[in-house]
């Protein structure tokens, strides 16, 4: 079967750290993404990792376990603008683009 | 560059009709895949069609199908429509796997939100 989970909200301050957490259970494995998602708009994509280790893109981070099935988005210095939905995404087979996504968590900045 | 389009942003139906949904990608890319986003069940992949041929289908019934034309734009089709289909249905385009890259980033499209009555 396939299963993804990530924390359903998560609220933080501005300016503040916030890690989102996505552990998964897929029948595959071919790379996990990161999209964030603001309401009423469509997912854009924010990192990718296929290899265990850290990926830093500018203020955000993505992590990856494959043992562990295990993966972390962290957000730096956070702006108001970062509140949205990040999904967590295993594309799981190496022939096109065949994905399973986290139910999403829907981050809150607050001043 | 434009983006991803769709057409039409919102449909309103009822029980057991039919509905097409459009997908324009965006100038190049040759893969599409079509999603179900519903707040209860997340984002859900229907299906991918890469060059006119479906290469990848979802956990979804036969009522769902689609299909791809030779500019790579796309429509899927749901018919006899039930209260559950409401949803939003997004699609994606992305570049072949010869881009260059380890993966192949989507970009979606802003998509069409169905209310079924």
């Amino acid at each position: 079967g396939q299963n993804i989970d990530q924390p359903t909200e998560m609220t933080a301050t501005e300016g503040a750290i916030v890690q989102i957490n996505c552990t998964y259970q897929t029948s595959g494995f071919n790379g996990l993404f990161w999209y964030q998602q603001h309401a009423g708009e469509a997912p854009t994509f924010l990192s990718y990792n296929v290899l265990d280790g850290l990926e830093e893109k500018g203020r955000f981070s993505s992590f990856l376990s494959r043992s562990k099935g295990y993966s972390y988005l962290l957000l730096k210095e956070l702006q108001m603008k970062d509140s949205a939905s990040y999904l967590c995404a295993v594309r799981v087979w190496n022939y096109g683009q065949n994905f399973v996504f986290g139910p999403g968590t829907r981050l809150s900045v607050l001043p | 560059k434009a983006g991803v389009t769709q057409t039409p942003r919102y449909l309103i139906k009822t029980r057991g009709q039919q509905v097409t949904l459009s997908c324009s990608p965006i100038s190049g890319h040759r893969s599409v895949s079509w999603y179900q986003q519903t707040p209860g069940q997340g984002l859900q992949f229907l299906f991918e069609y890469f060059s006119e041929t479906q290469r990848n289908k979802g956990n979804f019934p036969g009522r769902f199908s689609g299909r791809q034309f030779s500019n790579s734009r796309s429509e899927m089709n749901v018919s006899t429509l039930e209260l559950g289909d409401s949803a939003l249905y997004l699609c994606a385009s992305s570049l072949p796997g010869t881009s260059g890259k380890p993966y192949n980033e989507q970009f979606f499209g802003p998509g069409t939100r169905l209310t079924v009555l």
